[in-house]
This record gives C-alpha cells, sequence and structure tokens, in this order.
C-alpha cells in the first residue's frame, strides 16, 4: 500500500497569507495525485489534479505542484472560504489519502 | 448537471451485512472513461478508498478491505450498489459514491452528500 503523509496537520493562517500544505508518498507516484477541500459536514471538493491541474470552477489563488513522491498545494492569498481541511490523494496504485490538514484562522 | 445520492440502512448491527446504493443522474455509466466510486469517512478521521467500478465492468477494490466488500452497477436504473459484509463498529462512517471520468479518471470530481451507517448492537 502506498502511504500519504501530508505536513503540517493543522495551520493557522490570516486572511491574505500564502500558505503551503505538502503531501509526501511512501513511493513514487508520478503524477497521480489529487487535493480536495473539506468543510464540516459536506463532501470533499475537488481542487487539483493530476498535481498541478486545477478543477474547472476553482479560483486561481490555488495551485499545486510536485512529482515523484512530494507535492505541494498553495494557497497565493487565504480568503475566509478557505478555511477547512484539505486532503491530497494518490491514483497511481490504487487510492489512499493523506490524513488531512486542517486549515485555522489565526 | 451531475448528481449522486447514497441510499441504505443508517443503523446496523456487528457481523450483518451493509447494502449501499448510489443513484445519480447527468451521466451513463455505459460511457467510455466513466466510473463511479465508494469513499468512507469514520467521525472526525480521515477519507478511505473502498471500491471503484467502471464503463466496461472493470472493478478495484481496497486491497485490505476486498474480501469484504462488493460493487455492482445496474445501468438500467443509474445505480451502482456497495455491499460489504461482516460490519464492525470501527466501519462505522459516512459513506460516500463519486463520480470520475475522462482525463481525471481515477479522481473524484462530483461527489454525493454522504450517509452516516453506524455498527452497533
Amino acid at each position: 500500500d502506498i502511504q500519504m503523509t501530508q505536513s503540517p496537520s493543522t495551520l493557522s493562517a490570516s486572511v491574505g497569507d500564502r500558505v503551503t500544505i505538502t503531501c509526501r508518498a511512501s513511493q513514487s507516484i508520478n503524477n497521480w495525485l489529487a487535493w480536495y477541500q473539506q468543510k464540516p459536514g459536506k463532501a470533499p471538493k475537488l481542487l487539483i489534479y493530476k498535481a498541478s491541474s486545477l478543477e474547472s470552477g476553482v479560483p486561481s489563488r490555488f495551485s499545486g505542484s510536485g512529482s515523484g513522491t512530494e507535492f505541494t498545494l498553495t494557497i497565493s492569498s487565504l480568503q475566509s472560504d478557505d478555511f477547512a481541511t484539505y486532503y491530497c490523494h494518490q491514483y497511481d496504485s490504487y487510492h489512499s489519502f493523506g490524513q488531512g490538514t486542517k486549515l485555522e484562522i489565526k | 448537471q451531475i448528481t449522486l445520492k447514497e441510499s441504505g440502512p443508517a443503523l446496523v448491527k456487528p457481523t450483518q451485512t451493509l447494502t449501499l446504493t448510489c443513484t445519480f443522474s447527468g451521466f451513463s455509466l455505459t460511457s467510455v472513461g466513466v466510473g463511479v466510486g465508494w469513499i468512507r469517512q469514520p467521525p472526525g478521521k480521515a477519507l478511505e478508498w473502498l471500491a471503484n467500478i467502471y464503463w466496461d465492468d472493470g472493478k478495484n477494490h481496497s486491497p485490505s478491505l476486498k474480501s469484504r466488500v462488493t460493487i455492482t452497477k445496474d445501468t438500467s436504473k443509474n445505480q451502482v450498489v456497495l455491499t460489504m459484509t461482516n460490519m464492525d463498529p470501527v466501519d462505522t462512517a459516512t459513506y460516500y459514491c463519486a463520480h470520475s471520468s475522462g482525463e481525471k479518471i481515477e479522481t473524484f470530481d462530483i461527489w454525493g452528500q454522504g450517509t452516516l451507517v453506524t455498527v452497533s448492537s
């Protein structure tokens, strides 16, 4: 099984901040990585697929990068609507998700 | 507009078999490149993938749950059914079904609202 490790587990930030979340895979997953945003009581929402492709309708302040085993999700200027939990998802070999990063208001 | 909705029992007893139905609209599971997956999330915990089924009736299952999970489709009813045997309290979770297709195949771009299943005697 491919293990996905996100860091940090919790991130405190302010509106307007630039934030980065990291996801590491236990083995190479090429670019087969997606990022999701989840708000309490709601289903996850796809943000990024294939490591860096922005899902239609997702604001351009979200971006993804990386390859192999290390990937990042960057939010260039935090908006109030962005405070949520973020998950990475590898789909190179079966599927597995990271443990989540909770983005909190500082 | 693509929508998916999960349905099934809210409460099951330990050792029972869980059957969940995903009823969808706005796409066909006979179209090339289309798939539906099941993902679950225990309260306060991370997402866990369970199984996928594809337009060509191909299937993938989580290796850790493969012996317990079955996924099938009924294209005439626009439904995907997940069955999970030998339920245990640790299987208490919100169960989601989700759509995937095209260049985003294997990612989940549209999700259902989820259904909470509690396993308790």
